[in-house]
């Protein structure tokens, strides 16, 4: 049981440059999340799913995009990479709870850098 | 707007004593808040919860404390460990209890 697993773990790009981060989970959860962790901001919502195929902006979508074709996967891509991207993204599932709030379990994160 | 905040970026208390972090919030809208722990080169971790509806919850040496009226919400670890040195994240949701936002985190150094 790996939990939540992050692809890659770092990254370096150019300005305008493409690449898509892989989250997977084998936890069976419904809702997946993408944030990005900067200095003194704590962690922000980019994107989120509450299901296969289903996708929702969160606090700051611009410049992302998602897709959730398989209900154990949550894509991030980025289609022109800018120096204000420069970030630690963490991944994110969990599920349902009755009566209660989910609990996040997070990935170990992808160091991002964009020169 | 920060609709949580945690305004001590760090804290540093001697091993067995007691820790104390504290977070606000604006938004009347919460009902559930959380505590993240984080380890550097790590994902956040769930350490303890609590809903609106409870002004306080204990597991084991953490306990959450709400004050709804006040908008405030404090973590205390007692006794403290070295290895309870981490990122400490407060966050909060709706009744959704889907979407979280988060504070900026307090780094708490235990030292022993």
């Amino acid at each position: 049981n790996a939990g939540v697993t992050q692809t890659p773990k770092f990254r370096v790009l150019k300005t305008g440059q493409s690449m898509t981060l892989l989250c997977a989970q084998d936890m069976n959860h419904e809702y997946m999340y993408w944030y990005r962790q900067d200095p003194g901001m704590g962690l922000r919502l980019i994107h989120y799913s509450v299901g296969e195929g289903t996708t929702a902006k969160g606090e700051v979508p611009d410049g992302y995009n998602v897709s959730r074709l398989k209900k154990q996967n949550f894509l991030l891509g980025l289609e022109s990479a800018a120096p204000s991207q420069t970030s630690v993204y963490f991944c994110a599932s969990s599920t349902r709870l009755a009566g209660g709030v989910d609990t996040q379990y997070f990935g170990p994160g992808t160091r991002l850098t964009v020169l | 707007d920060q609709q949580v905040k945690q305004n001590s970026p760090s804290l540093s208390v001697q091993e067995g004593r007691i820790s104390i972090l504290n977070c606000d919030y604006t938004n009347s809208m919460f009902d559930y808040f959380l505590w993240y722990k984080k380890y550097p080169a790590e994902g956040p971790t769930f350490l303890i919860s609590i809903s609106s509806i409870k002004d306080k919850n204990e597991d084991g040496r953490f306990t959450v404390f709400l004050n709804k009226s006040a908008k405030h919400l404090s973590l205390h670890i007692v006794p403290s460990q070295p290895g309870d040195s981490a990122v400490y994240f407060c966050a909060a949701s709706d009744a959704s209890g889907s979407r979280l936002t988060f504070g900026e985190g307090t780094q708490l150094t235990v030292n022993p």
